[in-house]
C-alpha cells in the first residue's frame, strides 16, 4: 500500500541553524502539507502545497519556514534559524485525487530537536 | 473559525470491553469529519470518515463512528477493544474542498488491561 514517507525520524540541530525536513508524498496525490505537533500539544496545521504553490498557510509558518517540490517526488519543509520553540514532532500529509479529494495521509513524522 | 475537543485525555478499558471516545466539533457549514489513530513510533492512520450520507461510518480495525449534527459530536465506537488498540485517538474536523486544512482535538489516549 502506498505510504508518505519522512525522512530523517529524528533531527537534532543547534538554534539558529538551518533545517530541511524532507517528505516523499503518495504518487498521485495533488495536495501536500505540514503539520507540527509540540510535544503535549494538538497537531497543528501549519501549510498546504498545491501546483507548485503555497495555498494556505497558518501563523505559524512565519519567513522562518518555506516549501518546495524540488523534483516533483520530493517535498521540503526548511527551517531557516532554527529557535527552541520549533523544537516538535512534523508531520507530512499528502491527499487529493479524483477518487478521494479530501483525504489526508500522513507520514510517521520527523522529530525536531533544537538544542 | 473551526475547533475540535476531545473531553478525554486518558481512557483505560480492559481488553474484551467496549470503548467510546468523545469528540465535539465547532465548524459553521457542513464539516467533513475524521478519526486517525496513532501507535507508538508511527504515523497518524486514517481510521474513518464522514463526509455526508449514513451518520453511522465503518472504519478500519472495527472502529465506527456515528455523526451527531444536533449535538456536534462525532463519537468513536468499538464494541471489544484488543490490547493492539492501545494508542493515540484523534478527532479532526476540515471543510471538505481538496487541499482544506484539517483542524485537530487534541488526542485520547487509549490504555488497554489485559
Amino acid at each position: 500500500e502506498p505510504e508518505v514517507t519522512q525522512t530523517p525520524s529524528h533531527q537534532v540541530t543547534q538554534m539558529g541553524q538551518e533545517v530541511i525536513l524532507r517528505c516523499v508524498p503518495i504518487s498521485n496525490h495533488l495536495y501536500f502539507y505540514w503539520y507540527r505537533q509540540i510535544l503535549g500539544q494538538k497537531v497543528e496545521f501549519l501549510v498546504s502545497f498545491y501546483n507548485n504553490e503555497i495555498s494556505e498557510k497558518s501563523e505559524i509558518f512565519d519567513d522562518q519556514f518555506s516549501v518546495e517540490r524540488p523534483d516533483g517526488s520530493n517535498f521540503t519543509l526548511k527551517i531557516r534559524s532554527t529557535k527552541l520553540e520549533d523544537s516538535a514532532m512534523y508531520f507530512c500529509a499528502s491527499g487529493g485525487t479524483l477518487i478521494a479529494k479530501n483525504i489526508q495521509y500522513f507520514g510517521a513524522g520527523t522529530r525536531l530537536s533544537v538544542l | 473559525a473551526q475547533s475540535v475537543t476531545q473531553p478525554d485525555i486518558h481512557i483505560t478499558v480492559s481488553e474484551g470491553a467496549s470503548l467510546e471516545l468523545r469528540c465535539n466539533y465547532s465548524y459553521g457549514a457542513t464539516p467533513y469529519l475524521f478519526w486517525y489513530v496513532q501507535s507508538p513510533g508511527q504515523g497518524l492512520q486514517l481510521l474513518l470518515k464522514y463526509f455526508s450520507g449514513d451518520t453511522l461510518v465503518q472504519g478500519i480495525k472495527g472502529f465506527e463512528a456515528e455523526f451527531k449534527r444536533s449535538q456536534s459530536s462525532f463519537n468513536l465506537r468499538k464494541p471489544s477493544v484488543h490490547w493492539s488498540d492501545a494508542a493515540e485517538y484523534f478527532c479532526a474536523v476540515g471543510a471538505g474542498a481538496a487541499g482544506n486544512k484539517l483542524t485537530f482535538g487534541g488526542g485520547t489516549r487509549v490504555l488497554v488491561k489485559p
